[in-house]
């Protein structure tokens, strides 16, 4: 078992460009979520999905997009890239919602 | 509005002592309670939970005590042990809802 993988794990981008970050899990969980974690601010929901074709906002959601096109895929878009974007992205997938399970993160830099 | 607290963003303990991290939660209706463990350059790991029927959970060398009345619950490490630096983060939920609320973290280190 792989777990939860993200690819890819480092990424530089120029503001406005657009990139889409992939999250897999190979658990067949229903739920998925997207995060970012920066200095002193734990970590943030961005969006999360409960199951296949699913998506919904979650904390900090603005400038971001979401696909759950298979229940294993979870998509994360960046439209126009910002520097206020620059940041560390966790993708976790969970059975029931608690115990979430989460990928080794994309460190991602905007500038 | 932080409805999670970790007010302490680090702690420093001697190897063989006792580590007790803090977390305060302001929402009332969380009534479910995870501590996750993360090292540098790697996903959070899931540590330990507590439901709110209960005040103590433990698990090894682990253990989670929830003062509801207080709004506080607290991770004890005994004994702590240089593979426990790490961050800690403390996260809350309200059953049925998909979302954890996460804390900012403490990091713990383990001196030798």
């Amino acid at each position: 078992n792989a777990g939860v993988t993200q690819t890819p794990k480092f990424r530089v981008l120029k503001t406005g460009q657009s990139m889409t970050l992939l999250c897999a899990q190979d658990m067949n969980h229903e739920y998925m979520y997207w995060y970012r974690q920066d200095p002193g601010m734990g970590l943030r929901l961005i969006h999360y999905s409960v199951g296949e074709g699913t998506t919904a906002k979650g904390e900090v959601p603005d400038g971001y997009n979401v696909s759950r096109l298979k229940k294993q895929n979870f998509l994360l878009g960046l439209e126009s890239a910002a520097p206020s974007q620059t940041s560390v992205y966790f993708c976790a997938s969970s059975r029931r919602g608690y115990e979430q399970y989460f990928g080794p993160g994309t460190r991602l830099t905007v500038t | 509005d932080q409805q999670v607290k970790q007010n302490s963003p680090s702690l420093s303990v001697q190897e063989g002592r006792i580590s007790i991290l803090n977390c305060d939660y302001t929402n009332s209706m969380f009534d479910y309670f995870l501590w996750y463990k993360k090292y540098p350059a790697e996903g959070p790991t899931f540590l330990i939970s507590i439901s709110s029927i209960k005040d103590k959970n433990e698990d090894g060398r682990f253990t989670v005590f929830l003062n509801k009345s207080a709004k506080h619950l607290s991770l004890h490490i005994v004994p702590s042990q240089p593979g426990d630096s790490a961050v800690y983060f403390c996260a809350a939920s309200v059953s049925g809802n998909e979302k954890l609320t996460f804390g900012t973290g403490t990091r713990l280190t383990i001196i030798p």
